[in-house]
């Protein structure tokens, strides 16, 4: 069955970085997208980041552009979110998600558990 | 940039009765392939978020039956017929296509 685990949340002081990785098995990771999603104490889902199967394309949301960088490694079935310059309003579970429809996306279907950032001094 | 009004922010439902959640967008989301990517999921409290709904009316592998997806163009509905006690949660609405995506506001649910 499709499991994603992620790692690599923790508390860190503003303006520092922290790498997320997410460890995916059950299925062939190189045929789908992945997203990265958050939810920030007190508030709802937002979608952080995609990337393609590939890696060619990736999207972001406003509030990460610049900052979040996501990346996969196929031969490792491991999907990052590397997070620079972080800053309070970072503060979230981070969940990994895999898309729905094979070399396609259509919005995430299978989740992680997520991992803990606390962006705090 | 697409708006999207996610309605109503909370709902409390008698277990048995059905419920509505309502997702309206400033622009059509039926996409150039024919497809509106509109998802519906479910975060239950300490879980992650489950996916219900996808493409509209589909429902995902394993949601029972009386989840519902409707709709068509900027206007979209989720319906649960019959509210159970572990229906309890945040529901969002979320668009996929055009990227990037969004998810509405949300809706919490509770049993009355």
């Amino acid at each position: 069955q499709v499991q994603l685990v992620e790692s690599g949340g923790g508390v860190v002081q503003p303006g520092r970085s922290l790498r997320l990785s997410c460890a995916a098995s059950g299925f062939t990771f190189s045929g789908y997208a992945m997203h990265w999603v958050r939810r920030a104490p007190g508030k709802g889902l937002e979608w952080v980041a995609l990337i393609w199967n590939d890696g060619t394309n990736k999207y972001y949301a406003d509030s990460v552009k610049g900052r979040f960088t996501i990346s996969r490694d196929n031969s490792k079935n491991t999907l990052y979110l590397q997070m620079n310059t972080l800053r309070a309003e970072d503060t979230a579970v981070y969940y990994c998600a895999r898309d729905r429809p094979p070399y396609d996306t259509g919005g995430p279907s299978y989740w992680g558990q997520g991992t803990l950032v606390t962006v705090s001094s | 940039d697409i708006v999207m009004t996610q309605t109503p922010l909370s709902l409390s439902v008698t277990p048995g009765q059905p419920a509505s959640i309502s997702c309206k967008f400033s622009q059509s989301l039926l996409h150039s392939d024919g497809k509106t990517y509109l998802n519906w999921y479910l975060q239950k409290p300490g879980q992650p978020p489950q996916l219900l709904i996808y493409e509209v009316s589909s429902r995902f592998s394993g949601v029972p039956d009386r989840f519902s997806g409707s709709g068509s163009g900027t206007d979209f509905t989720l319906k649960i017929s019959r509210v159970e006690a572990d229906d309890v949660g945040l529901y969002y609405c979320m668009q996929s296509k055009p990227l990037p995506p969004t998810f509405g506001q949300g809706t919490k649910v509770e049993i009355k």
